[in-house]
């Protein structure tokens, strides 16, 4: 079974862009939460999506947002790129629903996004 | 607020050694505790457990829940260089029904 795919893998972009990540879940799997993580503030979950709809957010700004496709194909959007945007975002998939089911997550290998 | 708390933040251990790492809580709706070990980039996963006192276990890896004590410990046996990795330990429930992460714990394994 294939596993949870991300591209690009690398990304190099300058401040005031906008850039679009894409996740391929696990087949099966309905549910796709994005994160963001770097070495200080570690992993910071920025939304879920269930069904083509966002179900969870985080605390990060309205430059970032995202959509699901009806394939559970997922997109993550950030506009007017920072500085402070430069981190890996993964991606993880889980078979959705809700409680347990969500809870297993399995992590894509990331998208590195440096911002110059 | 939600918060997971993992300690210590890094550790320096010989192979053959044992480790334990730790994990603390405080989540609202709790449902599950979960352990991740990334090494380059993905996340993968560990464990889930769900039930206090009962051990998880995957060959030299061992976890047990408390949830009266609200803390989780991963136990690593007879350590290898291969376990060097950064372990994250994740909490699902809360506020908003997602994970909530630690910061993990950065194990070095030296021959």
């Amino acid at each position: 079974k294939a596993g949870v795919t991300q591209t690009p893998r690398y990304l190099i972009k300058t401040r005031g862009q906008q850039v679009t990540l894409s996740c391929s879940p696990i087949s099966g799997h309905r549910s796709v939460s994005w994160y963001q993580q770097t070495p200080g503030q570690g992993l910071q979950f920025l939304f879920e999506y269930f069904s083509e709809t966002q179900r969870n957010k985080g605390n990060f700004p309205g430059r970032f947002s995202g959509r699901q496709f009806s394939n559970s194909r997922s997109e993550m959007n950030v506009s007017t790129l920072e500085l402070g945007d430069s981190a890996l975002y993964l991606c993880a998939s889980s078979f959705g629903g809700t409680g347990l089911r969500t809870d297993t997550q399995y992590f894509g290998p990331g998208t590195r996004l440096t911002v110059l | 607020e939600d918060k997971v708390v993992q300690s210590p933040l890094s550790l320096v251990v010989h192979e053959g050694d044992t480790v334990t790492l730790n994990c603390s809580y405080e989540v609202t709706n709790f449902r599950s505790l979960l352990w991740y070990k990334q090494e380059k980039k993905a996340p993968t996963f560990l464990f889930m457990l769900t039930s206090s006192g009962i051990e998880k276990k995957s060959g030299r890896l061992s976890s047990i829940l408390d949830k009266k004590e609200l803390f989780s410990i991963l136990n690593i046996t007879a350590t290898q260089t291969g376990d060097s990795a950064v372990y994250l330990c994740a909490v699902g429930g809360g506020a908003t029904n997602k994970l909530i992460f630690g910061t993990g714990t950065l194990l070095a394994v030296q021959p």
